[in-house]
């Protein structure tokens, strides 16, 4: 039972280059998410699906876009990476969406240069 | 949107003390959680506790929904509980979690 994983665990991209960071989990939760996290500072929303087909956007939406492929995978994508987007990404998961108790992936370590 | 402010932002202590972290919040809750950032940057689960008291180990939390606050509480703390502790609450409003600045902690042998 490995709960909530994400690929890669570090990347470093160029300014423009495009990648898919990757979550999935096993723990049949209906609701996945994607924070970033800045130095020094507390996680904010990017993006999260309350169930498998649905996407909302979150506090932070721009530059990104996000698939739900399945119940069990929820990919973050940046089209055009900007050194804004340097910062830690964590994947979470809660049963359903308002007021459930949300777990978090192991983080994301992206350096745009 | 709700406001989440943590204190102290930095705590130092000596092995063996207590100490008592603190999150306000500026509107009603559905969910609060505390966590524990250790030095590696994985995000722990503390607590789940939108109201009442929880104990788990040296550690336990109280929020008081009504006065919109909560409370953790370290008992006979250790190196290991060293890192950064955030709490995140979830409103009415939608389902993000809402964090605060988190309160880092040291403590020293």
């Amino acid at each position: 039972n490995a709960g909530v994983t994400q690929t890669p665990k570090f990347q470093v991209l160029k300014t423009g280059q495009s990648m898919t960071l990757q979550c999935a989990q096993d723990m049949n939760h209906n609701s996945m998410y994607w924070y970033r996290q800045d130095p020094g500072m507390g996680l904010r929303l990017i993006y999260y699906s309350a169930s498998e087909g649905t996407t909302d956007k979150g506090e932070v939406p721009n530059g990104y876009n996000v698939s739900r492929l399945n119940k069990r995978e929820f990919s973050l994508r940046l089209e055009s990476a900007a050194p804004s987007q340097t910062s830690v990404y964590f994947c979470a998961t809660a049963t359903s969406g308002r007021g459930n108790e949300q777990f978090f992936g192991p983080g994301t370590r992206l350096t745009v240069l | 949107g709700i406001q989440v402010e943590q204190s102290p932002p930095d705590l130092i202590l000596q092995e063996g003390a207590n100490s008592t972290l603190r999150c306000n919040f500026s509107d009603s809750v559905n969910n609060l959680q505390w966590f524990h950032q250790n030095p590696w940057g994985q995000l722990i689960n503390l607590f789940y506790i939108p109201s009442g008291t929880k104990q788990n180990g040296r550690l336990s939390a109280t929020t008081v929904a009504t006065e919109r606050y909560s409370l953790l509480y370290i008992s006979s703390s250790q190196t290991t509980d060293s890192g950064v502790y955030f709490c995140a609450v979830d409103n009415n409003a939608g389902n993000m979690l809402t964090f605060g600045g988190g309160t880092r902690l040291m403590v020293k042998p």
